[in-house]
């Protein structure tokens, strides 16, 4: 079935370094894909997502691009702060307005 | 629109003792979806309902948990009767199929069962 693989966590990174969370997907279709984030005592909140192939997604210095050739979905940042720490999530669309949910991803970065 | 809204924020509960949670989605998503999430197992689908209709409850983990949405507005999970090992974080979210947006989160139920 349709499935999305994240690199496994935590992530431990210092202020104001680049962040990469490698995110792939099965290539079943043409789904639209999805980066949520969860704050401590959260739920998941939309972080930013991309409909079709090539496309950017964008928000919050965060961005990921829709890559068909490698399906990939790649969440990228050139410059974390301690308040990005959380855990990301990436997601596919299915059919029937379904998300597929990757494992999740902690991000933890020290001053 | 405020949100997905969630009720309570916490509870705990005694074994045995049933449990209600609640849920208002954001007026006008057709979508629901009850989550459940622990440290062991991540985040689980536990069942879905499409304009009220439960359309797939196969993540419901046993009889003893039940799910319901009698209007466009609201819905609950119940569990009757709780376990220490129900313990964990649920969350509602609802969806607009028209839009294909993704889902919208509340800010979960933290349950414990002691």
């Amino acid at each position: 079935g349709d499935s999305v693989t994240q690199m496994e966590g935590p992530v431990t990174l210092s202020e104001e370094a680049f962040l990469t969370i490698n995110c792939t997907y099965t290539a079943t279709g043409y789904p639209s894909l999805f980066w949520y984030v969860q704050y401590p005592g959260e739920g998941l909140q939309l972080l930013l997502k991309a409909t079709k192939a090539d496309d950017k997604g964008s928000n919050k210095g965060f961005e990921a691009t829709y890559r068909k050739e490698t399906t990939s979905f790649h969440l990228e940042k050139g410059s974390v702060q301690v308040s990005d720490s959380a855990v990301y999530f990436c997601a596919r669309g299915n059919a029937g307005n379904m998300l597929t949910f990757g494992g999740g991803t902690r991000l933890m970065v020290k001053p | 629109d405020a949100g997905v809204i969630q009720s309570p924020r916490h509870e705990v509960t005694e074994m045995g003792q049933e449990v209600t949670l609640r849920c208002k989605p954001i007026s006008g998503h057709d979508y629901l979806f009850w989550y459940r999430q622990t440290m062991m197992r991540g985040l689980e689908l536990l069942i879905y309902f499409n304009n009220n209709v439960p359309i797939d409850d196969s993540g419901m983990p046993e009889d003893r948990f039940s799910a319901k949405m009698p209007n466009a507005s609201f819905s609950t999970l119940k569990i009757q009767p709780s376990e220490p090992r129900d313990s964990a974080v649920y969350f509602c979210a609802s969806s607009d199929s028209g839009t294909g947006g993704g889902y919208t989160f509340g800010s979960g139920t933290r349950l414990t069962v002691v």
